[in-house]
C-alpha cells in the first residue's frame, strides 16, 4: 500500500534554532516528492519538488533532501523564524497513476 | 495574479441541504482537483479534471459531483449534505498532473460544517 509517514507529529523549537523534519514513503513506482508549508487557516504552499535523480533542493532557509534508495526525505529549516510556525506536509507522486499521496504533516511551533 | 480562488470561505449547512463550492484559477491550468482535509489524515482526493469537459473520481467521491465547463472553473457540488462531510475543502490546479514536476497551487480552503 502506498503510504507517506512523517515524523515527528509536532515539534516546538526556539527562534533561531535549526530543525529537521522527516518523511518516509512506501510509494512505488516513485515519480516525485514535494514539501508544502501550510499556515493555520490557509492552503498549502509549495516549498520544493524533487525527482528521483535529485538529492538536495533548497528554497531560502529550507533545504530538502531525498534518498530514493531508502525512500526517505527530510526538510531542514535553518535559523528558524516565528513565521516558520506552520504544518509541513510531505507529498509523494506515484508514477504509474499520477496519484498524490499526502502525509499527515508535522506541526512546527517556533517560540521567541 | 489571483491564483486559485475558492468561495465561500466558511459555510454551515443543515443535513440534507445541497450547496456548491466554487473554484476558479487564472493560470490557464489544465489540471484541477478537489481535496478534503480532516484532522489526523492527509489530504484526500475527491474529484479531478484533466481539462474542460473531462472529470474523474478520486479516492472519496461519494456524495460529491463536479463539472468542468471551462478551463478556469471547477465547482464542487454537495448533493445532500451529511455530518461526515464536515471538513476543510481545498481546490488545486496545475499545468499538468501530479506526476510531472510542475507546481501544484492550492486555494485558501473552504471550511464546511454540516449540522
Amino acid at each position: 500500500k502506498n503510504q507517506v509517514e512523517q515524523s515527528p507529529q509536532s515539534l516546538i523549537i526556539l527562534e533561531g534554532k535549526n530543525c529537521t523534519l522527516q518523511c518516509n514513503y512506501t510509494v512505488s513506482p516513485f515519480s516525485n516528492l514535494r514539501w508544502y508549508k501550510q499556515d493555520t487557516g490557509r492552503g498549502p504552499v509549495s516549498l520544493t519538488i524533487m525527482t528521483f535523480s535529485e538529492n538536495t533542493k533548497s528554497n531560502g532557509r529550507y533545504t530538502a533532501t531525498l534518498d530514493a534508495d531508502t525512500k526517505q526525505s527530510s526538510l531542514h529549516i535553518t535559523a528558524s523564524q516565528l513565521s516558520d510556525s506552520a504544518s509541513y506536509i510531505c507529498v509523494v507522486s506515484a508514477g504509474n497513476t499520477d496519484k498524490l499521496i499526502f502525509g499527515t504533516g508535522t506541526r512546527l511551533q517556533v517560540f521567541p | 495574479n489571483a491564483g486559485v480562488t475558492q468561495t465561500p470561505k466558511f459555510q454551515v449547512l443543515k443535513t440534507g441541504q445541497s450547496m456548491t463550492l466554487q473554484c476558479a484559477q487564472d493560470m490557464n491550468h489544465e489540471y484541477m482537483s478537489w481535496y478534503r482535509q480532516d484532522p489526523g489524515m492527509g489530504l484526500r482526493l475527491i474529484h479531478y479534471s484533466v481539462g474542460a469537459g473531462i472529470t474523474d473520481q478520486g479516492e472519496v467521491p461519494n456524495g460529491y459531483n463536479v463539472s468542468r465547463s471551462t478551463t478556469e472553473d471547477f465547482p464542487l457540488r454537495l448533493l445532500s449534505a451529511a455530518p461526515s462531510q464536515t471538513s476543510v475543502y481545498f481546490c488545486a490546479s496545475s499545468y499538468r498532473s501530479g506526476g510531472s514536476r510542475n507546481t501544484i497551487y492550492f486555494g485558501e480552503g473552504s471550511w464546511l460544517t454540516v449540522v
